[in-house]
């Protein structure tokens, strides 16, 4: 089956830092979504974003398709927006298959 | 502010008893999920319906999970019986095709 990898595993910011989080997937994807799992366990949408840039205030997406990765980034970080964030991949089944997320801190 | 709503949000059972998990979709969503979410193993899928119908449900331990959609307002995960390995927390999600997946709050389950 496909493989999503994600990088870093862990990552440990100042708030006001900005971040890039990496999503690498084996295999041509339909749809792809990020999440963020609040430290209350919690999954919120982020993102639809099978291809292409999108941006939602300090948050913002880009997936390259053809190279089989996505990028997430978060700007001016906020204690809030601590906890873990999971990239999800489908083939067309709907399936999502997720990546083992990127645990996020952001220390005041 | 339409939701997936999931009941119970905790539940501690004793090894060998039937648990029962609900789950409401967002109204007008045809696709409903469960996923389960545990340290070793992360988010994995168990099962999914379309249009109440059951697609796939090969992530599913057969032979004491079930899942079922008795109308379009409510899907059911039973566990019977259960195993302290089933401690996770367990997760309904609902969506149309090629757009977002909504997920509910999760059951978190454990098993002594």
């Amino acid at each position: 089956g496909i493989q999503v990898e994600q990088s870093p595993p862990d990552l440990i910011l100042q708030e006001g830092a900005n971040s890039t989080l990496r999503c690498n997937f084996s295999d041509s994807v339909n749809n792809l979504q990020w999440f963020h799992q609040n430290p209350w366990g919690q999954l919120i949408n982020l993102f639809y974003i099978p291809s292409g840039t999108k941006q939602n205030g300090r948050l913002s997406a880009t997936t390259v398709a053809t190279e089989r990765y996505s990028l997430l980034y978060i700007s001016s970080s906020q204690t809030t927006d601590s906890g873990v964030y999971f990239c999800a991949v489908d083939q067309g089944a709907q399936k999502l298959v997720f990546g083992q997320g990127t645990r996020l801190t952001i220390n005041p | 502010d339409a939701r997936v709503t999931q009941t119970p949000r905790h539940k501690v059972t004793e090894m060998g008893q039937e648990v029962t998990m609900r789950c409401q979709p967002i109204l007008g969503h045809n696709t409903v999920f469960w996923y389960r979410q545990t340290m070793m193993q992360g988010l994995e899928l168990l099962a999914y319906f379309r249009n109440r119908a059951p697609l796939d449900d090969s992530g599913m331990p057969k032979d004491r999970f079930s899942a079922e959609m008795p109308d379009a307002t409510l899907a059911t995960l039973k566990i019977q019986p259960s195993e302290p390995r089933d401690s996770a927390v367990y997760f309904c999600a609902s969506g149309l095709l090629r757009q977002t997946q909504y997920f509910g709050p999760g059951t978190r389950l454990l098993v002594l």
